[in-house]
């Protein structure tokens, strides 16, 4: 069974650009969550999509955005790039949403994808 | 403020002994939780989950669960260099701004040969 899968691995960009990441999740899976992943902050929530909707956002600017597609597959969006946004991007997919609860199934992490502003 | 604590560590223990990894939370609630495994500059990766009080053993893993002291840990038998990584504690917690599976900041696991 194939893993969750994240694209790029890496980008390089400079401040002001803009950046698309995509994440596919373990097949079956409807949830899937993105985190950022900074030495000093651990890994910290940016939002969860199940069946296509948000179903919650951490503490990010409005600069920070994504969608879900149809077949679960999500994207993350960040605009307006500023340096302090380097950092491993990871998406976690699982069976239930993170959020609401007792959920008893655990997130499954892809590589993530490191990026770095210049 | 709902939360999940983790001493960051670095945690050193000698290759053959007993690893030792705690973790408090705050919701009195919590049903659910999970110890990740992070290496350097790879993603977290999934090595025991728990939710009953008591112990649950995994080959050289054993999760330990103490609901009414909010409190779960991780053991690791026979520790080997190949078990130096950062652990994260994971806690399904209810309420609070961003609900849901929350992760502790991990702790920093090295194991000397």
């Amino acid at each position: 069974k194939a893993g969750v899968t994240q694209t790029p691995r890496y980008l390089i960009k400079t401040r002001g650009q803009q950046v698309t990441l995509s994440c596919s999740p373990i097949s079956g899976h409807r949830s899937v969550s993105w985190y950022q992943q900074t030495p000093g902050q651990g890994l910290q929530f940016l939002f969860e999509y199940f069946s296509e909707t948000q179903r919650n956002k951490g503490n990010f600017p409005g600069r920070f955005s994504g969608r879900q597609f149809s077949n679960s597959r999500s994207e993350m969006n960040v605009s307006t790039l500023e340096l302090g946004d380097s950092a491993l991007y990871l998406c976690a997919s699982s069976l239930t949403p993170r959020t609401g609860g007792n959920s008893n199934q655990p997130q499954h992490f892809g590589d993530g994808t490191r990026l770095s502003i210049l | 403020q709902k939360e999940v604590e983790q001493n960051s560590g670095p945690l050193s223990v000698p290759e053959g002994a007993i690893a030792s990894l705690n973790c408090t939370y705050s919701d009195r609630g919590s049903q659910s939780f999970f110890w990740y495994r992070q290496y350097s500059g790879k993603s977290p990766e999934l090595i025991m989950s728990i939710y009953s009080n008591g112990d649950k053993e995994d080959g050289r893993f054993t999760a330990q669960l103490n609901k009414a002291s909010q409190y779960v840990s991780l053991l690791i038998r026979d520790s080997q260099p190949s078990d130096s990584a950062t652990y994260l504690c994971a806690v399904n917690i209810r309420g609070g701004g961003a609900d849901g599976l929350t992760f502790g900041k991990g702790t920093h696991l090295i194991i000397q040969p």
